[in-house]
């Protein structure tokens, strides 16, 4: 079955730069989306098709691929981005949603 | 405002069934794909099942394949997940998501806020 690999955690001071990753086998082929989920809440839909952002979305969020990886953005980190993110694309070959693992989002 | 409302969770013995609902408004409903997705405590986002706008096409996770099924009622604006053998392993908060479109897979734009599915002796 398909993979997503994401790092289980990141820290980042306030204002700096958060680069969050998520590697998967011909992940440049496919279509990558990123959810936000904080504890109690829904998730939020971030960044679709690797580089959309929803209108109410800041622009501070961004998405990007190279090679087998696609990366989530947050520049200027704020206190209120600390969040669990989750990386999905759709496995044509089993008609499955795969999500990453998550990555914990930790602002200090 | 979209607006996506889970009910139905609860507890559940092993072996036994809950069906789950999911209310939508503020958008047309039979339009757009929906999905469930589960998270167990402590754990990641994983992907349950999910239907196109007519309801004639559905998918499933392999660990729910014939145990779950999922449709939806487009004049009633609600989803639904009949869940069946329910194990230990199926606990776990629930969230339907509507899809960007009427077809799979797409980008899941909007979400609930979920509801817990405990299944336990």
């Amino acid at each position: 079955s398909y993979v997503l690999t994401q790092p289980p955690s990141l820290s980042v001071a306030p204002g700096q730069t958060a680069r969050m990753t998520c590697g998967g086998n011909n992940i440049g082929i496919k279509s990558v989306h990123w959810y936000q989920l904080k504890p109690g809440q829904a998730p939020v839909l971030v960044i679709y098709y690797d580089r959309d952002r929803p209108s109410r979305i800041p622009e501070r969020f961004s998405g990007s691929k190279s090679g087998n990886t696609a990366t989530l953005t947050i520049s200027r980190v704020e206190a209120g981005d600390e969040a669990d993110y989750y990386c999905r694309v759709w496995d044509s070959s089993s008609d499955h949603v795969v999500f990453g693992g998550g990555t914990k989002l930790t602002v200090l | 405002e979209v607006q996506l409302l889970e009910s139905g969770g609860g507890l559940a013995q092993p072996g036994g069934s809950l069906r789950l609902s999911c209310a939508a408004s503020g958008f047309t409903f039979s339009s757009y794909a929906m999905t469930w997705v589960r998270q167990a405590p402590g754990k990641g986002l994983e992907w349950v099942s999910g239907i196109v706008g007519s309801g004639t096409t559905t998918y499933y996770a392999d660990s729910v394949k014939g145990r779950f099924t999922i449709s939806r009622d487009n004049s009633k604006n609600t989803l639904y997940l009949e869940m069946n053998s329910l194990r230990a392993g199926d606990t776990a908060v629930y969230f339907c998501a509507k899809g960007t479109h009427s077809d799979y897979p797409r980008a899941h734009d909007y979400w609930g806020q979920g509801t817990l599915v405990t299944v336990s002796s």
